[in-house]
């Protein structure tokens, strides 16, 4: 069953903008990670932040997890053309080696 | 290092026809092997799930089966294709509690 679900579904900004996207989920979890699809394609994992952890960077990358609310947002700053790509969300809802995926978000970053 | 390798990349079959899907993880031992879903512009669906040889987990009841009959291979598949069966389909393993990584995915068309 879908877990996560991301938020906005489409965001357009324009180039050098940064965006922000949001991922609510409904159980406890051990960790949340961040992963990029381009258009039919695999995912590419992002970066992961565990339970305990509130905050943590990666190059523009910055993402957030707040336990109490169920929620994690990602920032990507000072968008690139390239970016452009649907984001997703994973948790393993508490099972440790089984990954649930929320509906995605999708950007474009407009030259 | 690892790689995994997901064929064929497009499938075209009829309603009612059997089908095949293969993975191979390569450079790693003992993996999670997982099958994912994703209908067109949607999220992921976790279908499958293996932490060894011969130990498959569903987490949808569906016409699809999955089987591994090697360490690193993992096969899904069904008896008789139905029109909802379509998708794009990708494997992807793991170690352990952290990040997935995806194989480049097979769009199947059902018609």
């Amino acid at each position: 069953s879908q877990q996560g679900e991301e938020d906005p579904q489409a965001l357009s900004i324009q180039e050098g903008e940064n965006a922000t996207m949001n991922c609510s989920y409904k159980t406890s979890i051990n960790n949340l990670q961040w992963y990029r699809q381009n258009s039919g394609r695999g995912l590419v994992h992002l970066i992961l932040i565990r339970s305990n952890e509130r905050e943590k960077h990666s190059g523009r990358l910055r993402v957030t997890l707040d336990t109490s609310k169920k929620s994690s947002s990602l920032l990507i700053t000072a968008s690139r053309a390239a970016d452009t790509a649907s984001y997703f969300c994973a948790t393993d809802a508490g099972t440790g080696n089984q990954f649930y995926f929320g509906t995605g978000t999708s950007l474009t970053v407009i030259p | 290092s690892q790689t995994i390798h997901q064929w064929p990349a497009t499938l075209v079959q009829p309603v009612g026809s059997p089908l095949s899907l293969e993975c191979t993880v390569e450079g790693t031992s003992n993996p999670n092997l997982y099958w994912y879903r994703q209908a067109a512009g949607r999220g992921l669906q976790l279908l499958f799930y293996s932490v060894g040889i011969g130990q498959i987990s569903s987490e949808v009841p569906q016409n699809l089966s999955a089987s591994r009959p090697q360490d690193r291979q993992f096969i899904l598949s069904s008896k008789k294709l139905l029109l909802s069966d379509s998708g794009f389909y990708l494997c992807a393993w793991s170690m352990g509690y952290e990040k997935l990584f995806f194989g480049s995915g097979t769009q199947l068309s059902v018609l």
